[in-house]
């Protein structure tokens, strides 16, 4: 199995409502990243958070990072439409050189 | 904008041919890495190379194979093309070498159709 797996895999919410997306690795890590992408289109990305952090915030978004239970969140307060998207986290395995691996994503539907 | 420049953004093949696809990373980036996103798999790293040097090696087919040139440039070459091979291709640039330790930057992504 992968290396980083979303957790839902799809996630339908109201406008004004906070989603929250989970994230589960398996091995050590040196840190971990979300990205956005909108259907089709190439990845932005949101946020990165490193193994020594527990929480980061840009704007709407609140990342949190649990080492212990090799697990991490995503919540996006206030969600718009406009945050219809697939979310993917991308975790390293702590070994220098190693790549990211992305998990399936979790697809979120915003409905105004 | 992400600064990353991919052609083309669609093709259209046959099974058993050769394409090639071509990235332009970001001005100033010395890394790019190509990634293989389908339905059934998802998205897949495929390979990096660094200041024109193979860096980090994925799950990259025998069949393909990638280059980076002298102005940072990247060509992804696809070939005996399969059915299976239908997937959008993106690259992505980074400033250094430690991917892992990086934001990366994507392209649009190249849509390929094997027929």
């Amino acid at each position: 199995s992968q290396q980083g797996e979303e957790d839902p895999q799809a996630l339908s919410i109201q406008e004004g409502e906070n989603a929250t997306m989970n994230c589960s690795y398996k091995t050590s890590i040196n840190n971990l990243q979300w990205y956005r992408q909108n259907s089709g289109r190439g990845l932005v990305h949101l946020i990165l958070i490193r193994s020594n952090e527990r929480e980061k915030h840009s704007g709407r978004l609140r990342v949190t990072l649990d080492t212990s239970k090799k697990s991490s969140s995503l919540l996006i307060t206030a969600s718009r439409a406009a945050d219809t998207a697939s979310y993917f986290c991308a975790t390293d395995k702590a070994n220098y050189g190693q790549n990211f691996v992305f998990g399936p994503g979790t697809r979120l539907s915003v409905l105004p | 904008d992400s600064g990353v420049t991919q052609t083309p953004k669609h093709l259209i093949t046959a099974t058993g041919q050769r394409v090639t696809l071509r990235c332009s990373p970001r001005s100033g980036d010395l890394s790019v890495y190509w990634y293989q996103q389908s339905l059934d798999q998802g998205l897949q790293f495929l390979i990096q190379y660094y200041n024109g040097e193979e860096r980090a090696k994925g799950n990259i087919l025998e069949r393909f194979s990638a280059q980076q040139f002298p102005d940072l440039h990247s060509e992804l070459n696809l070939s005996s093309l399969e059915l299976g091979d239908s997937a959008l291709y993106f690259c992505a640039s980074s400033e250094g070498l430690a991917g892992v330790f990086e934001t990366q930057y994507f392209g649009p992504g190249t849509r390929l159709l094997v027929l």
